[in-house]
């Protein structure tokens, strides 16, 4: 059964970057599309794009100056970064598997909070 | 961009249905799917293309889609099913195609 964990700091300084990492656990990163989505405190969900394996990517245009999502194929983990981040940032940042026909994301990981403060 | 209207919230009595809808335009030409999610947890898939299940889901969650307004339905609702319930679908009309989500509808059992 697949399983993802993100992991990184808790705590990103305004203006710095925010990275993140998910690793993927019980099953192969090949195939699928591997996406981040983030909601923030009392809010909804917000995708933030995806990669597949192979390294295409696409990322939600609200956020494309300051996204990149890349993957580890060697190390079953993808990566996200954000950089110049601001407190409208602070958020439970997802990792999710993403199906390859209709793009639904059936597998979650459990979540990890970030917050942006100095 | 693509936009998806759920109402903020939804009250039903326990063994009711209870409908959640979610609105977009010509959302019916477009594949939907339906996500739970329980304070402090992550979303759990519970309705992918329109009205398909993923295993281990119960009977009792349903979906429909159709012209401007996609469905899901729960019936015979118990108090375990309190939640936010969202809706997404994969947007390719626009230049930049992604993934799109409502704004999530929260659904009290009463």
């Amino acid at each position: 059964q697949v399983q993802l964990q993100e992991s990184g700091p808790g705590l990103v300084k305004p203006s710095e970057t925010l990275s993140l990492t998910c690793t993927v656990s019980g099953g192969s990163i090949s195939t699928y599309y591997w996406s981040w989505i983030r909601q923030p405190p009392g809010k909804g969900l917000e995708w933030i794009g995806y990669i597949y394996y192979s390294g295409t990517n696409n990322y939600n245009p609200s956020l494309k100056s300051r996204v990149t999502i890349s993957v580890d194929t060697s190390k079953n983990q993808f990566s996200l970064r954000l950089s110049s981040v601001t407190a409208a940032d602070t958020a439970v940042y997802y990792c999710a598997r993403g199906a390859t026909r209709y793009f639904y994301m059936d597998v979650w990981g459990k979540g990890t909070t970030v917050t942006v403060s100095s | 961009s693509y936009v998806l209207t759920q109402p903020p919230s939804v009250s039903v009595a326990p063994g009711q249905t209870a409908r959640i809808t979610c609105g977009g335009n010509n959302i019916g030409s477009k594949t939907v799917h339906w996500y739970q999610q329980k304070p402090g947890q992550a979303p759990v898939l519970v309705v992918y293309a329109d009205s398909d299940r993923p295993s281990g889901i119960p009977e009792r969650f349903s979906g429909s889609n159709s012209g401007n307004t996609a469905t899901l339905a729960i019936s015979r609702v118990e108090a375990g099913d309190e939640a936010d319930y969202y809706c997404q679908v994969w947007d390719d009309s626009s230049d930049h195609p992604g993934v799109v989500f409502g704004g999530g509808t929260k659904l009290t059992v009463l």
